[in-house]
């Protein structure tokens, strides 16, 4: 089955940029999408369709991709950032949604 | 006000059946996919299958494929999801999400807790 590879965890200090990375052997053909995930809540959209902040998200927050790589990019990291983020994307053939692993991000 | 609501937290014993469910408001509920989600204690966000309400289209993820029945209601723009036979392992929280604001499944249920324990 398909899978999404991300790091476990990454770790920056307050107004650094931290970047998380997804890879999938699909990504050059399909899109990437990132949640952000606090403690005890629902997962927020943060960027879709690899680029693209939907309304309301912080301007630091940018996604690119690249052959078979994502990233979500925060730049300038806040305290308020520390959560768990998710890649998704589907699979060669479109009928199957994956997330990946999800990483855990510090901000201290 | 664009929002999903999920049904109460439920506690089971192994072997019963459950159905909850994920009601639709603020949007035009049979033109967007609605995904299902599990989350695990402490675990990530597995995608368990999908459902194109206007024409009840159903997509299961390979991992849940004949564990679980997705299905919907467009009349009271409801999606639900159950299970015939419970399972120590079927604990966790379960998402609905859908589409409406970007394409992209932008809007998310509060989430309902299952827990099955005898």
């Amino acid at each position: 089955s398909y899978e999404l590879t991300q790091p476990p965890s990454v770790s920056v200090s307050p107004g650094q940029t931290a970047r998380i990375t997804c890879s999938g052997d699909a990504l050059p053909k399909k899109y990437a999408y990132w949640y952000q995930q606090k403690s005890g809540q629902a997962p927020v959209l943060v960027i879709y369709e690899d680029s693209k902040r939907p309304s309301g998200i912080p301007e630091r927050f940018s996604g690119s991709s690249s052959g078979t790589m994502a990233t979500l990019t925060i730049s300038g990291a806040q305290v308020e950032d520390e959560a768990d983020y998710y890649c998704y994307s589907t699979d060669s053939s479109g009928n199957h949604l994956v997330f990946g692993g999800g990483t855990k991000l510090t901000v201290l | 006000e664009v929002q999903l609501v999920q049904s109460g937290a439920e506690v089971k014993k192994p072997g019963e059946s459950l159905k909850i469910s994920c009601k639709g408001s603020g949007y035009s509920f049979t033109s967007y996919w609605i995904g299902w989600v599990r989350q695990m204690p402490g675990k990530g966000l597995e995608w368990m299958g999908i459902i194109y309400p206007g024409d009840s289209d159903t997509r299961y993820s390979p991992s849940f494929q004949g564990q679980v029945t997705i299905s919907a209601d467009k009349s009271i723009s409801t999606a639900y999801l159950q299970w015939s036979s419970l399972k120590a392992s079927d604990t966790a929280m379960y998402y609905c999400a859908s589409s409406p604001l970007t394409g992209a499944f932008d809007i998310w249920g509060q989430g309902t807790m299952v827990t099955v324990s005898s």
